[in-house]
């Protein structure tokens, strides 16, 4: 069975420049997680959805920060402007019933804003 | 805000001996999740605990849930290599709240 599919693997680009990070959840999940891990901060969840649904997105950062969920089986998050602060590896998870149940990682994206 | 910490940050031990990885919260939690990530790669779940006082085994990992349900431990015995990572616990409150613990960075010595 395929996995939560992430991609870019890597993604390096310059301060100001919009980044779109996608997201294949399991098929059949109906929750969706976007996750951002530091060194300095761990991991800390950025927003989540149910059945496409924006539930929580108080771990957003800013503005600059969106994500959207158009269907199940797709989800993007966008920063615009980047900036080199926003440099991390972001992770999509999913879940599948209730909100609790356990996530299922992608390998995520590592950003790198110079 | 509701936060959940675990000790220690880092540890290094020998091949072959235990290690344990504390998880606090600052409020109950309706559950608790422990997670394993590799270095290098991604979350892995590992099991999850509901119950107060709740105890799980798998193989040489031992899970607990605090009797208040605000702490949890997993413990190793005898370590082997293949145990390096992180270990994260992640909770969820009544509200629905979804916290990861700050992770244990686990280094094995052969």
């Amino acid at each position: 069975d395929a996995g939560v599919i992430q991609s870019p693997r890597h993604e390096v680009t310059e301060m100001g420049q919009e980044v779109t990070l996608r997201c294949k959840p399991i098929s059949g999940h109906d929750y969706l997680f976007w996750y951002r891990q530091t060194m300095m901060r761990g991991l800390e969840l950025l927003i989540y959805f149910n059945n496409n649904v924006p539930i929580d997105d108080s771990g957003m950062p800013e503005d600059r920060f969106s994500a959207k969920m158009p269907n199940a089986s797709f989800s993007t998050l966008k920063i615009q402007p980047s900036e080199p602060r926003d440099s991390a590896v972001y992770f999509c998870a999913s879940s599948w019933g209730q909100v609790n149940q356990p996530q299922h990682f992608g390998d995520g994206t590592r950003l790198s804003i110079l | 805000g509701q936060q959940v910490m675990q000790i220690p940050q880092y540890q290094h031990v020998q091949e072959g001996e235990d290690f344990t990885t504390y998880c606090n919260s600052s409020t109950t939690l309706s559950n608790i999740q422990w997670y394993k990530q590799r270095p290098g790669g991604h979350p892995v779940f590992l099991i999850q605990l509901v119950k107060s006082g709740e105890v799980k085994k798998q193989k040489r990992l031992t899970f607990q849930f605090g009797e208040a349900k605000k702490n949890s431990s997993l413990h190793i015995t005898a370590t082997q290599t293949t145990d390096v990572g992180t270990y994260f616990c992640w909770g969820t409150s009544g509200t629905y709240k979804y916290i990861f613990g700050t992770g244990t960075r686990l280094k094995v010595l052969a």
